[in-house]
């Protein structure tokens, strides 16, 4: 099975600051699926940005961008400009090329400071 | 229409209730999940339906038994639970993987705002 590693259980950052979440995987595969969720205290999971392993520009949605290193099998979110509704747990979720199985991460709980 | 609904909200039952949580979405995805997730830890997927077929059941316990009546729908029937069954039940969908759709961008899979199950 795949593996998804979130190392950093809690992160916080500045209001308007930038934070960095790492994100790594295991898979021998080629082409797959990245993402980035945020599930806010109220818990409704939402789709934050998404990236396509064959493609090599990092994906970018407004203020969230990551930095995607293949090689590494990296997938790190960068968060600009930090707003306070950005305080959630961020979870990194992987999708093989064949099938509807999602792997996620264990979640890096983000706080944003005012 | 791009939402998940799930209810009821929250659903609070004794270990010899039978209850049921109920999921529909109008987005057109043929696939269906359910996932189990406890406070701080991700989801846990329960089961996958595919074309209204159970495709995956990740050895879960016979006292949580799925149900894809038609192509928006999904139910999960309670039944003898126990206390460390109370969790946050997501519902969500997907596309089905299709060969030839496979870089369309249809593979994301869109969550219900969750039911929050206490059993008592």
């Amino acid at each position: 099975a795949q593996t998804v590693t979130q190392s950093q259980p809690e992160m916080s950052v500045q209001e308007a600051e930038t934070v960095t979440l790492s994100c790594t995987y295991d898979t021998s595969e080629s082409d797959y699926y990245l993402f980035w969720y945020k599930q806010p205290p109220s818990r409704q999971m939402i789709l934050v940005i998404r990236q396509e392993a064959y493609k090599q520009q990092n994906a970018t949605e407004n203020r969230f961008s990551v930095n995607f290193q293949k090689a590494a099998k990296s997938f790190s979110l960068k968060i600009s400009d930090s707003q306070l509704g950005d305080a959630a747990m961020y979870f990194c979720a992987y999708r093989r090329d064949t099938g509807n199985q999602f792997y996620f991460g264990t979640g890096t709980s983000l706080t944003v400071i005012p | 229409d791009t939402e998940v609904t799930q209810t009821p909200k929250h659903l609070v039952m004794g270990m010899t209730n039978k209850k049921s949580l109920k999921c529909e979405q109008h987005m057109g995805h043929r696939a269906m999940y359910w996932y189990k997730q406890k406070a701080k830890k991700p989801p846990e997927l329960m089961f996958v339906y595919s074309y209204e077929k159970l495709s995956i059941n990740e050895s879960v316990p016979s006292r949580f038994s799925p149900e894809c009546p038609n192509s928006s729908l999904l139910n999960l029937h309670l039944h003898a639970l126990q206390p460390e069954d109370s969790a946050l039940y997501l519902c969500a969908s997907s596309q089905v993987w299709d060969r030839g759709r496979r870089r369309s961008g249809a593979n994301v899979l869109t969550f219900g705002a969750g039911s929050r199950l206490t059993v008592l």
